[in-house]
């Protein structure tokens, strides 16, 4: 049973510059939440994908923008990056039923430097 | 807004117990959760509670919810050098499920 993958696992990038994070969900799950975890803090919601559409966002900026595509894959895609944009994105997958749509599961994170 | 607050470090012996406590402020809070994380790595669902229960029992973890205070805490038996990493107590807030989380606490096992 495959679990939650992300990628790439490292990335170092340059202030001003984009970047496209990637995950697949857990076999079986249809719903993907991404988390922003800076150096020593808990994980921030950042917003949550389900058919395809946005449907619960945290207070994050317009910088940071999403897409999930049918086989339920998702990006992460964060503009004009910061340096306060290092940190560790987290893609969480759960399946949507009323059982068991709390339970989430987390991939190993991708770790974004930005210098 | 919500909130969940945990102490940031807690150092045992091997063998000996660990209690991780942690509260919230959500009073609509429906599931709590306990994540663990190792050095480098993402974060791993250990347990959850359903608010309507006290406690609940997962071989060597225990988790106990005090509704009234808003207080959650995890005891881990007989904790071993594997246990070392951070634990994240997490409230799942408002629809969709979304999870706030508090800032971890680092467990350090020392023999």
């Amino acid at each position: 049973d495959a679990g939650v993958t992300q990628s790439p696992t490292h990335l170092i990038k340059t202030r001003g510059q984009q970047v496209t994070l990637r995950c697949s969900p857990k076999s079986g799950h249809d719903t993907v939440s991404w988390y922003q975890q800076a150096l020593g803090q808990g994980p921030q919601f950042i917003f949550q994908y389900y058919e395809e559409e946005e449907r619960q966002r945290g207070n994050f900026p317009d910088r940071f923008s999403g897409h999930q595509f049918p086989n339920y894959s998702s990006e992460l895609n964060v503009n004009a990056l910061l340096l306060g944009d290092s940190a560790l994105y987290l893609c969480a997958s759960s399946l949507n039923s009323q059982r068991t749509a709390h339970e989430q599961y987390f991939g190993p994170g991708t770790r974004l430097t930005v210098t | 807004g919500e909130d969940v607050e945990q102490s940031l470090f807690l150092s045992v012996r091997e063998g000996d117990s660990s209690v991780i406590n942690c509260t919230y402020t959500d009073s609509s809070s429906t599931y709590l959760y306990w994540y663990k994380q190792e050095p480098g790595a993402g974060l791993q669902l250990l347990t959850y509670i359903f608010s309507n229960m006290d406690m609940k029992q997962d071989q060597r973890l225990t988790v106990l919810l005090n509704k009234k205070d808003k207080h959650l805490s995890l005891r881990i038996a007989d904790t071993q050098t594997g246990d070392s990493a951070i634990y994240f107590c997490a409230d799942r807030s408002g629809g969709y499920n979304k999870l706030i989380f508090g800032a971890g606490t680092r467990l350090a096992v020392h023999p």
